[in-house]
């Protein structure tokens, strides 16, 4: 198992562009979640996804959109980039039985918006 | 929101020695998990424990839920090099989906 891939690695954007953070993970887990890291902070919760088609707010979501079209997908969408969205971007998943709160992490995505 | 009070916020030891943080909340949690991220890459699941009072390891690492579900602690025995990274305790309610992360210790291990 390849476990959580996300793609790319970094990115720079210039304000106002739009870009999609890949997620995929392989293990036929059912929860995904989306996470922002800034310097000297934890992890902070952007969306998470229950299931294929059911998406939900995280702590802060503003600026951001999710879909969940695939058990494996879980693509997130930046439709105006603004120097706040600047962040290392985590994609997480759990894998039934054990519950939501055993999560597993991609490497991450570092964006830059400039 | 809900916070987690995770400290030191920093160590720095001699290869070899023991090293203990924690994590306190006024919150109560019914899972404490325990996370290890190196530079440039993503959080890795170190210790998961689902039970007050539970007392798990996993190598040198040792981790505990603590009795009233707002603490809990994680020492690492006999450091080494490769310990160097940032420890991260997160706090989940069970079924809420949501996990809620402290800040971090980084810790820094001198050979």
């Amino acid at each position: 198992n390849a476990g959580v891939t996300q793609t790319p690695k970094f990115r720079i954007l210039k304000i106002g562009q739009s870009m999609t953070l890949q997620c995929t993970q392989d293990m036929n887990h059912n929860y995904m979640y989306w996470y922002r890291q800034d310097p000297g902070m934890g992890l902070k919760l952007i969306y998470y996804s229950v299931g294929a088609g059911i998406t939900d707010k995280g702590e802060v979501p503003n600026g951001y959109n999710v879909s969940r079209s695939t058990t494996e997908d879980f693509p997130l969408r930046l439709e105006l980039a603004a120097p706040s969205q600047t962040s290392v971007y985590f994609c997480a998943s759990s894998p039934p039985g054990l519950g939501p709160d055993t999560q597993y992490f991609g490497p991450g995505t570092r964006l830059t918006v400039l | 929101g809900q916070q987690l009070n995770q400290s030191p916020q920093s160590m720095f030891i001699q290869e070899g020695e023991d090293v203990s943080m924690n994590c306190t909340s006024s919150s109560i949690f019914n899972t404490w998990l325990w996370y290890k991220q190196d530079p440039g890459e993503g959080p890795v699941l170190l210790i998961a424990l689902y039970k007050a009072g539970e007392l798990t390891s996993n190598g040198r690492l040792t981790a505990q839920f603590g009795i009233t579900r707002k603490d809990s602690f994680l020492n690492i025995s006999a450091s080494i090099p490769s310990d160097v990274g940032i420890y991260f305790c997160a706090g989940g309610q069970g079924g809420s989906e949501k996990l809620v992360f402290g800040k971090g210790t980084k810790l820094t291990v001198n050979p």
